[in-house]
């Protein structure tokens, strides 16, 4: 099993671009999720998603829009990226709901650096 | 926002001694879990705790749930340079929430 893949592993941008991180996993996990983790910060969750077709806000989603067509991507899309947004982004599923104390799977990360 | 408070921040211990590391919040966890983390990767579940006063073992990890289930400890025998690591916590605030807040960690460095 591949289990949590995310891609690009590290990306440069330049402010006001735009650009997807693509994440996807072969588990047939219903809960799927987008944290950003910044030094000292620890991680944050951006948006999350309980099922094909139902996606919500974390705490920091501005700046951010997610979809999930399928159980298997839950890709995240900076519209106008901008230096704020640099960071390591990880992706991270569970087999049910948090709630209901599944297991956060995480990929490797990607790392995003917006001059 | 709910809060998880960690600490120490930062650690460095020789290898053989023993430590604990703290996780606490002002409401009430409805779940905890424990998370290791190694630089480059992502962080990989340790130990989920659900029950107020709850004990559980992994290995030389011993992590306790607080009676109350505001805080809870991780503790360390014999810690090995393997042991190196960010250890996150995280809970969940509301049996109905779907939201995991991290802590920010503790960077534990274990000296040879």
């Amino acid at each position: 099993n591949a289990g949590v893949t995310q891609t690009p592993k590290f990306q440069v941008l330049k402010t006001g671009q735009s650009m997807t991180l693509q994440c996807a996993q072969d588990m047939n996990h219903e809960y799927m999720s987008w944290y950003r983790q910044d030094p000292g910060m620890g991680l944050r969750l951006i948006h999350y998603s309980v099922g094909a077709g139902i996606t919500d806000q974390g705490e920091v989603p501005n700046g951010y829009n997610v979809s999930r067509s399928t159980t298997e991507d839950f890709p995240l899309r900076l519209l106008s990226a901008a230096p704020s947004q640099t960071s390591v982004y990880f992706c991270a599923s569970s087999l049910k709901a948090v709630q209901m104390t599944g297991e956060l799977f995480f990929g490797e990360g990607s790392r995003l650096t917006v001059l | 926002t709910q809060l998880l408070e960690q600490s120490p921040q930062f650690l460095s211990i020789q290898e053989g001694e023993n430590l604990t590391v703290y996780c606490n919040s002002s409401s009430v966890f409805s779940s905890l879990q424990w998370y290791r983390q190694e630089p480059g990767e992502g962080p990989v579940l340790l130990v989920t705790v659900v029950t107020g006063g709850e004990v559980k073992k992994l290995k030389r990890l011993t992590f306790q749930f607080g009676d109350a289930r505001k805080d809870s400890s991780l503790h360390i025998t014999a810690a090995q340079p393997g042991d190196t690591g960010l250890y996150l916590c995280a809970g969940i605030f509301g049996a109905g929430s779907y939201q995991l807040t991290f802590g920010k960690g503790t960077k534990l460095s274990v000296i040879p």
